[in-house]
């Protein structure tokens, strides 16, 4: 089984510019998590996805972040502009259910984006 | 709001040493917890999956308990070896939400 998979690995870019981060989560994998990461922390959840609708963004800041899940596979996650204090790792994540039977909540996390704002 | 400590933040023992990982939350109403491992400049691999109607989970030298009363698990890891160094992570799910909350880690190294 192909695992989750993210690009770019690492991005450097200055503040004020833009980047976007894409992720393909293992097949059949209805929800799609993105998690933000900054160094010594815990991932944090920025937004998560049932098939293409939001579920949770509470914790998206909605004025320089956005994520879309276009017919419910892929994801993009973007920022404009980016800050000095988004550098992170923003990590994917999917399951195949958001919740239920044990083995199905299980996360499978990607690899992760680096991300350096400078 | 849950909130999830661990405790120690990093760890050094000597190879063939049992240790112990804790974590603690202050809302005893989750849904489940679990354990992750974090190898450096990797994701997250899942380790043990706790139900909060469960006691502990086992797997190979790796045992999870959870006292959900008190707020606490604890992540028992039995001979350690050097292929066990790596970050490990305790998440939280409660019962009203399916978000996970992330404890920020207890960084482990273990020597030859």
């Amino acid at each position: 089984e192909a695992g989750v998979a993210q690009s770019p690995r690492y991005k450097i870019i200055e503040k004020r510019q833009s980047v976007a981060f894409w992720c393909n989560p293992i097949s059949g994998h209805a929800t799609l998590y993105w998690y933000q990461q900054i160094l010594g922390q815990g991932p944090k959840l920025l937004i998560q996805f049932q098939n293409n609708g939001v579920v949770d963004d509470s914790q998206l800041p909605k004025d320089r972040f956005s994520a879309e899940r276009l017919k419910g596979v892929d994801s993009t996650l973007k920022i404009q502009p980016a800050k000095l204090e988004d550098s992170a790792v923003y990590l994917c994540a999917s399951s195949f259910l958001a919740g239920g039977i044990s083995g199905a909540n299980v996360l499978t996390f990607g690899a992760g984006s680096r991300l350096t704002v400078l | 709001k849950q909130e999830v400590t661990q405790i120690p933040a990093a760890l050094s023992v000597p190879e063939g040493e049992n240790l112990v990982l804790n974590c603690s939350f202050t809302d005893s109403a989750i849904y489940n917890l679990q354990w992750f491992r974090q190898d450096p400049g990797k994701g997250l691999t899942s380790l043990l999956l706790i139900q909060s109607s469960q006691r502990e989970q086992t797997s190979g030298r790796l045992n999870a308990s959870l006292d959900k009363s008190s707020g606490r698990s604890t992540l028992y890891i039995a001979a350690s070896q050097p292929g066990d160094s790596a970050t490990y992570l305790c998440a939280v799910r409660g019962d009203s939400s399916y978000k996970l909350i992330f404890g920020s880690g207890t960084r482990l190294l273990v020597r030859p």
